[in-house]
């Protein structure tokens, strides 16, 4: 079966200070992987997908860039972090069909 | 696609009680409807998905309905408990799987 790991869980960066979150898939090959952000109460803001190695799509002009080094693994990187970065991040992933499947996300508070 | 800038609807349901939770879509060439369920501090969880061609789809304690004359999507959920606590997204599909997701719908059972 197909698992999506996201790490990490948590975390607290200081305002200016650059962040990498990531995000694997098992169980499966060549999925469309995905990164969404969520401020609290809200709904899912698409930022970045991806169909395939060094593929990637922005959804959304920011301070925050993606990258898809592996087949599988998927990573959300800023170089400065601001305080409007502070948000719920998920990664989902997809095969040919519409069904995405969500990773467990990544609560990211900048201060 | 997003659905930032809106404040979560909330529906309150008396626990044992049927919940129906709305949608309206917005691309009449959508051919693919998802809802997910997303706990608090949880990625999205798929539900039940629906094509086009359909109108109707079942599953266990919950109905989808399509109706496409109005682009309006409902999710029906029998007898409720207080695990269906959640908010329930409403998704729709594009020929580019991607998705585009509706603001959400915050459901709160009362015991």
């Amino acid at each position: 079966s197909q698992t999506i790991h996201q790490w990490p869980a948590t975390l607290v960066q200081p305002v200016g200070s650059p962040l990498s979150l990531e995000c694997t898939v098992e169980g499966t090959s060549n999925p469309n992987l995905y990164w969404y952000r969520q401020a609290a109460g809200r709904g899912l803001q698409l930022l970045f997908y991806s169909v395939g190695i060094g593929q990637i799509s922005s959804e959304v002009p920011q301070n925050l860039s993606a990258s898809r080094p592996q087949d599988r693994q998927f990573i959300l990187s800023s170089k400065k972090l601001l305080l409007s970065d502070s948000g719920f991040y998920l990664c989902a992933w997809s095969l040919a069909g519409n069904i995405q499947y969500f990773g467990a996300g990544t609560r990211l508070s900048v201060l | 696609g997003e659905s930032v800038g809106l404040h979560l609807p909330t529906l309150s349901v008396q626990e044992g009680d049927n919940s129906i939770i709305n949608c309206a879509y917005s691309n009449s060439a959508s051919d693919y409807f998802i809802w997910y369920k997303q706990e608090s501090g949880k990625g999205p969880q798929f539900i039940i998905d629906i094509r086009s061609n359909m109108d109707k789809r079942q599953g266990q304690r919950v109905t989808v309905l399509l109706n496409k004359t109005v682009k309006h999507l409902s999710l029906q959920i029998a007898a409720t408990q207080p695990g269906d606590s959640a908010v329930y997204f409403c998704a729709e599909g594009d020929s580019n799987y991607q998705l585009i997701w509706g603001a959400g719908t915050k459901l709160i059972i009362k015991p």
